[in-house]
């Protein structure tokens, strides 16, 4: 069974410019989430989708990162304009149903604002 | 306040030695609870939930304190296949949502032969 694609696995911008980061969640799974792990912590959820509707972004800093999953499968995050501490490791997971304790993570996107 | 709390470590231990890693939680509604380890450059993976009445998989054995909000991995016989970042994570039921999982910043294990 395939697992969490994400693409591209590293990415280096320059602040201030924009990236995008798409996720393509386990086969059959409703619910999509975008994980931030700053390194030396824990990750923190950005957003969650269950199917195409949004469950939660309250921790998403809406001034600069958006995400969608239109048509309830794949999902992009993008943050414009990037800031340094925004250098992070993007998670995306998936699991079966919301609620789910476990999550399917994909290897993750690294990014490097300088 | 953290919603997880975990020392981060590190712990270095020889291989064969019994180690334990601790979790505090800070929220009493919090449904279930789990263990996740991340391999260095890794994605996070889950090792085991944690059930009300204790559980144990092998050379892991998880434990719950409801009343002290306080959990626990103990892993026996440690192998160097066992060095890894261990996960504290904690679901927490908010309002209409089946609740969301807060992660701790984790505990680094290093195992030496």
């Amino acid at each position: 069974e395939a697992g969490v694609a994400q693409s591209p696995r590293y990415k280096i911008i320059e602040k201030r410019q924009s990236v995008a980061f798409w996720c393509n969640p386990i086969s059959g799974h409703a619910t999509l989430y975008w994980y931030q792990q700053i390194l030396g912590q824990g990750p923190k959820l950005l957003i969650q989708f269950q199917n195409n509707g949004v469950v939660d972004d309250s921790q998403l800093p809406k001034d600069r990162f958006s995400a969608e999953r239109l048509k309830g499968v794949d999902s992009t995050l993008k943050i414009q304009p990037a800031k340094l501490e925004d250098s992070a490791v993007y998670l995306c997971a998936s699991s079966l149903s919301e609620g789910a304790g476990e999550l399917f993570f994909g290897e993750g996107s690294r990014l490097t604002v300088l | 306040r953290k919603e997880v709390e975990q020392d981060p470590g590190p712990f270095n231990v020889p291989e064969g030695a019994t180690v334990a890693f601790n979790c505090t939680y800070s929220n009493s509604a919090s449904q279930s609870f789990f263990w996740y380890r991340q391999d260095c450059r890794k994605e996070p993976k889950l090792l085991m939930s944690v059930y009300s009445s204790g559980n144990e998989d092998g050379r892991f054995t998880a434990q719950l304190n409801r009343a002290s909000q306080y959990i626990s991995l103990l892993i026996r016989d440690s192998k160097l296949s066992d060095s890894a970042t261990y996960l504290c994570v904690v679901n927490e039921r908010r309002g209409s949502t089946l609740g969301r999982l807060y992660f701790g910043r984790g505990t680094q294990l290093t195992v030496w032969p």
